[in-house]
């Protein structure tokens, strides 16, 4: 199977603008968790989606937010961008057939914002 | 919510040699605990994971321990290698719940 993907693999934008970054999970997956990883602060849970559903949310404010597609694909929006926002962005995808659900993830979203 | 933390930032082994990264966690309701290799550029790769029924794993080199007791989990990489060197990251979450929560990681240096 292939694995999951991610667009962009890098963004430059300005402060102020916003940003979709796009992620298809592996084939099968209806889970689709988004991460953020920094150097400080590592790597920080964002929102699940499940059956286009945002299952769990972590503690982000609004301008973070995202959707689910019917094909499991998902995007993530970040809006009025800050200088803090430059992080990398990584999408996982999970089957849910069972209660331990390893997550996969993608290359990642390289967003930097000047 | 859920605090992983993870233990030494930074360890440097000789090849060959024995590593050991700890990580304690804070919600007794977590079940799952995976671990993540991330080399540099890469995106993390699950290596290992443990559920709560388990106390020990091992796969080839690697092994997983976990004292639920205490809330804390370790990784062992045992005959270490060059291509060894990496990022670990544990994690943990509820069972059926996807959400992880991450430690900050660990640089692992394998000296030849």
């Amino acid at each position: 199977k292939a694995g999951v993907t991610q667009t962009p693999r890098y963004l430059i934008k300005t402060r102020g603008q916003q940003v979709t970054l796009s992620c298809s999970p592996i084939s099968g997956h209806r889970s689709v968790s988004w991460y953020q990883q920094t150097p400080g602060q590592g790597l920080q849970f964002l929102f699940e989606y499940f059956s286009e559903t945002q299952r769990n949310k972590g503690n982000f404010p609004g301008r973070f937010s995202g959707r689910q597609f019917s094909n499991s694909r998902s995007e993530m929006n970040v809006s009025t961008l800050e200088l803090g926002d430059s992080a990398l962005y990584l999408c996982a995808s999970s089957s849910t057939g069972g209660v331990y659900n390893e997550q996969f993830f993608g290359p990642g979203t390289r967003l930097t914002v000047l | 919510g859920e605090n992983v933390e993870q233990h030494p930032s930074t360890l440097s082994v000789q090849e060959g040699d024995s590593a050991v990264i700890k990580c304690t966690y804070s919600d007794s309701a977590s079940n799952y605990f995976p671990w993540y290799k991330q080399e540099l550029g890469k995106r993390p790769q699950l290596i290992i994971d443990i559920r709560s029924n388990v106390g020990e794993k091992k796969d080839q080199r690697i092994a997983v321990t976990l004292n639920k007791t205490a809330k804390h989990f370790s990784l062992h990489i045992t005959e270490t290698q060059p291509e060894d060197s990496a990022v670990y990251f544990c994690a943990a979450s509820r069972g059926g719940n996807n959400r992880l929560a991450f430690g900050k990681g660990n640089q692992v240096v394998v000296i030849p």
